[in-house]
């Protein structure tokens, strides 16, 4: 089975600054994929980014971009420019293209903390 | 569609009281995903249908746990017998295929057993 690691329960970043979330996973599959969901207190998940593994270009989306390494098994998100907007509970996740139902593993999460 | 619905958003009851949720996918896609999410940790599958079939669930789903997806589209998650452990939020997702396609996950609903 997958499993999904980030290793920092809590991130602090000053407004404007850059900041970069860890996640590593473990799998024995060449191919998967990959993905960043943001988590507001007391609202939705959101998709940030995603990344397929078979793409060796990391993705980015505006303000956030991901530093994948297939084959150290790390798949960190870089914050740019970062708004108190940003503020909220940061999920990695992975899932297998070879699970009939094709679900979504999860690691801990990392808290981000905006200062003005 | 506004995204996936779910209500109520919070439930408090008391231990061995029987609870449910229910879930109002994006109404195009065909899968619909449960998941429990407590304090500190990442949301667990509990349970997954394509359209109105359940095909997998989580050992996380005892049997105090049903759910049930008539006719392909608003899905109900029920919980008997409540007890104190059962306390997290039920985050109820809906995706259209697979693959690299995206997940939207609903605002979830939080269960306070006391």
């Amino acid at each position: 089975a997958q499993t999904v690691t980030q290793s920092q329960p809590e991130m602090s970043v000053q407004e404007a600054e850059t900041v970069t979330l860890s996640c590593t996973y473990d799998t024995s599959e060449s191919d998967y994929y990959l993905f960043w969901y943001k988590q507001p207190p007391s609202r939705q998940m959101i998709l940030v980014i995603r990344q397929e593994a078979y793409k060796q270009q990391n993705a980015t989306e505006n303000r956030f971009s991901v530093n994948f390494q297939k084959a150290a098994k790390s798949f960190s998100l870089k914050i740019s420019d970062s708004q108190l907007g940003d503020a909220a509970m940061y999920f990695c996740a992975y899932r297998s293209p070879n699970s009939g139902y094709s679900t979504l593993t999860f690691g801990k999460g990392t808290m981000l903390l905006v200062s003005p | 569609d506004t995204g996936v619905s779910q209500d109520p958003r919070h439930k408090i009851t008391k231990r061995g009281q029987n609870v449910t949720f229910r879930c109002d996918p994006i109404s195009e896609h065909n899968r619909l995903y449960w998941y429990r999410q407590t304090l500190g940790q990442g949301p667990e599958f509990l349970t997954y249908f394509q359209n109105e079939a359940q095909l997998e669930k989580s050992r996380l789903l005892s049997d105090r746990f049903s759910a049930e997806r008539p006719k392909g589209s608003f899905s109900t998650l029920e919980i008997q017998r409540t007890e104190q452990g059962d306390s997290a939020m039920y985050l109820c997702a809906s995706i259209r295929g697979a693959g690299a396609n995206v997940l939207t996950f609903g605002a979830g609903s939080r269960l306070t057993v006391l």
